[in-house]
């Protein structure tokens, strides 16, 4: 069973353009929404995380928006730039008897065209 | 500050041996995780570890796979009598204290299995 359920699988943009990534949660216990963002032959890092207090959360190009009724997260990457190509995940953590294990997205795979 | 490193980067074991692959954690991290990377997928958590404890090991399978994290030295991942559906991308991520923040990833060991 996916918790994290994640689209597109892959986007494709040009320079300039606003990347868009959706994730889906079922668990409403969740609370804590990170994204992390990986480049080929490297772990997973954190790019931005947000609670669900908040509706918005924004670091640079980066945005995180958050609508709790609707159990959605998103992910907006204004002006993308190539050097942003790489895979994005959404997480969220398990805050049942683990407190450490986060659940992942599939990922979406970004290309920004030059 | 060396961050999480693994070793080895990338390893590749016939049918039947044993893998090991090691993580050190950052440094004043006490927590460890391991988390498996199949190809068009997202990580999937395997085991957490504090030092000489197995908290949680629901996600490894029940056979071939275990995990420890002496008081000394690094965690170990251990694979017994490897088979070609263990190739994968394994990493590790450690944090400071219980929980998701400060969860900071390895750049993981890939096996392959010939």
């Amino acid at each position: 069973q996916q918790q994290v359920k994640q689209s597109p699988q892959s986007l494709i943009v040009q320079k300039g353009g606003i990347s868009i990534i959706n994730c889906a949660y079922e668990n409403t216990a969740f609370d804590y929404f990170p994204w992390y963002q990986q480049f080929p032959g490297k772990g997973p890092a954190l790019l931005i995380a947000i609670r669900p207090d908040v509706s918005e959360k924004k670091e640079g190009r980066f945005t995180i928006s958050f609508n709790k009724s609707a159990k959605q997260f998103s992910l907006h990457i204004m002006d993308s730039q190539p050097g942003d190509s790489a895979t994005y995940f959404c997480a969220a953590p398990d805050r049942g008897s683990t407190l450490g294990r986060l659940y992942f997205g599939r990922g979406t795979q970004l290309t920004v065209w030059p | 500050n060396a961050g999480v490193m693994q070793n080895p980067r990338h390893l590749v074991r016939r049918r039947g041996q044993e893998a090991r692959l090691r993580c050190s954690p950052m440094k004043g991290h006490s927590h460890v995780y391991w988390y498996r990377q199949l190809p068009e997928e997202g990580l999937k958590f395997m085991v957490y570890l504090q030092k000489e404890n197995i908290i949680d090991e629901s996600g490894m399978p029940k056979e071939r796979f275990s995990a420890e994290f002496p008081k000394e030295g690094p965690s170990i991942l251990r694979i017994q009598q490897v088979v070609r559906g263990d190739s994968a991308a394994y990493f590790c991520a450690s944090s400071p204290e219980f929980g998701f923040y400060g969860y900071t990833f390895g750049s993981g060991t890939r096996l392959t299995v010939v």
